[in-house]
């Protein structure tokens, strides 16, 4: 089982409408939740950061953090066509060997 | 300002030669990461470091090494024995403990064999 899953996608929607990434993990000590945006050819950017169960919004995106299902997601609503990229999901312990581990990342289609 | 530096942007390198990624950070950060990245795929760690003059091995680690003798530098070493080694390289850091650990990236080196 990996450590922390994805669709690769890719996920296709319409200009306007509302995306849902979704991230599954393994490790139920893992205590940090990040999303993190991708262009083509350039480094990660940070997206969003969570670290308690329930909503983070933070403009156009809401990051959700369940816990106990071991289930993070981004949603991303009015998407843009400036919104097309690969979307990846980093998990992390905040104790012990706090090794940083990413999803495979879903790329995300957002069509004029 | 405060950022991680990453060097060369574009690296190349003949069979059976060693070359060693540059990453240095003045954010201040405790843990830095290096991670590879395939075309199309996602990244996979290849070592990741705590503190200073110490580091832990990740998923991929055979054929590559490191040290972390300054707090600012995470050199990273591409051998001889990594058969496969054209890739994209990151270079990550963050705080550690608690809470706020978000990692930050330098722009990457793109690694070829010719």
């Amino acid at each position: 089982q990996k450590e922390v899953e994805q669709n690769s996608g890719p996920l296709s929607v319409p200009e306007g409408a509302i995306a849902s990434l979704n991230c599954t993990y393994s490790d139920r000590v893992s205590q940090s939740f990040f999303w993190y945006r991708q262009y083509s050819g350039k480094s990660p950017e940070l997206i969003m950061s969570i670290y308690s169960n329930g909503d983070k919004e933070d403009g156009r995106f809401t990051a959700q953090l369940n816990k106990a299902s071991q289930y993070v997601s981004l949603l991303i609503r009015d998407s843009q066509p400036s919104d097309s990229a690969t979307y990846l999901c980093a998990v992390k312990r905040n104790t012990g060997f706090q090794k940083l581990v990413f999803g495979t990342g879903t790329r995300l289609l957002v069509s004029p | 300002d405060g950022g991680i530096t990453q060097s060369p942007k574009y690296l190349f390198r003949k069979e059976g030669q060693n070359v060693t990624l540059s990453c240095e950070q003045n954010l201040n950060h405790d843990a830095m990461y290096w991670y590879r990245q395939d075309p199309g795929q996602g990244l996979r760690l290849i070592y990741y470091s705590q503190i200073v003059n110490d580091f832990q091995k990740g998923d991929i680690a055979e054929g590559y090494s490191v040290s972390r003798e300054k707090k600012e530098s995470f050199p990273l070493t591409v051998t001889s024995a990594q058969k496969n080694p054209t890739a994209f390289y990151l270079c990550a850091s963050s705080t550690e403990g608690g809470r706020d650990t978000e990692a930050f990236f330098g722009q990457g080196t793109r690694l070829t064999v010719v």
